[in-house]
């Protein structure tokens, strides 16, 4: 079945530090791949998404590139800041089989100054 | 558009007594979730809507909980009687498909004593 399986936490870095947080999968069909974000006492937020392989979502300086050979949507960011502490969860969504979005368990992200 | 809306944002009840959790769904959106967080399950889906029919309700817990969709732009999560295990933050989420991604509202965060 469809499945998503992401580094486990807590991460712990420094500001301007580099951020990788791993996250693969496994789906039957064709996925579109996520990562939500969960600031302290929110809702999760879509941060980006990429619907097919080789796509590459940006955005807030986060990157993730669809890896269709090895399985992955690995979140990277070049230089953390504070206020980049929170929860990240990768998802996916696979329409050519289970009919609903999975989620990973999330990796808790803080950045010390 | 405000969003997801939910309410109560916070709810504490004894055990034993009847919880009503609500959400509204942004316009346009014929998805709709329900999800229960909590630290040592992380997040489960406990059931989806489309069209506001029940599609997956695999994920509700006991006879005890039950939601419904009366209309577009309105769902309940009822849970009755509550239990201290029920303690948790409810999310409700919305999608313009059940494949698209999903906008979360706050949620509620449920105490049962």
């Amino acid at each position: 079945g469809d499945s998503v399986t992401q580094m486990e936490g807590p991460v712990t870095l420094s500001e301007e530090a580099f951020l990788t947080i791993n996250c693969t999968y496994t789906a039957t069909g064709y996925p579109s791949l996520f990562w939500y974000v969960q600031y302290p006492g929110e809702g999760l937020q879509l941060l980006l998404k990429a619907t097919k392989a080789d796509d590459k979502g940006s955005n807030k300086g986060f990157e993730a590139t669809y890896r269709k050979e090895t399985t992955s949507f690995h979140l990277e960011k070049g230089s953390v800041q504070v206020s980049d502490s929170a929860v990240y969860f990768c998802a996916l969504s696979d329409l050519g089989g289970a009919n609903n979005l999975f989620f990973g368990t999330g990796t808790r992200l803080t950045v010390i100054p | 558009d405000a969003g997801v809306i939910q309410s109560p944002r916070h709810e504490v009840t004894e055990m034993g007594q009847e919880v009503t959790l609500r959400c509204k769904p942004i316009s346009g959106h014929n998805s709709l979730f329900w999800y229960r967080q909590t630290m040592m399950r992380g997040l489960e889906l406990l059931i989806y809507f489309n069209n506001n029919v029940p599609i997956d309700d695999s994920g509700m817990p006991e006879d005890r909980f039950s939601a419904k969709m009366p209309n577009a732009s309105f769902s309940t999560l009822k849970i009755q009687p509550s239990e201290p295990r029920d303690s948790a933050v409810y999310f409700c989420a919305s999608s313009f498909e059940q494949f698209y991604e999903q906008y979360f509202g706050p949620g509620t965060r449920l105490t049962v004593t």
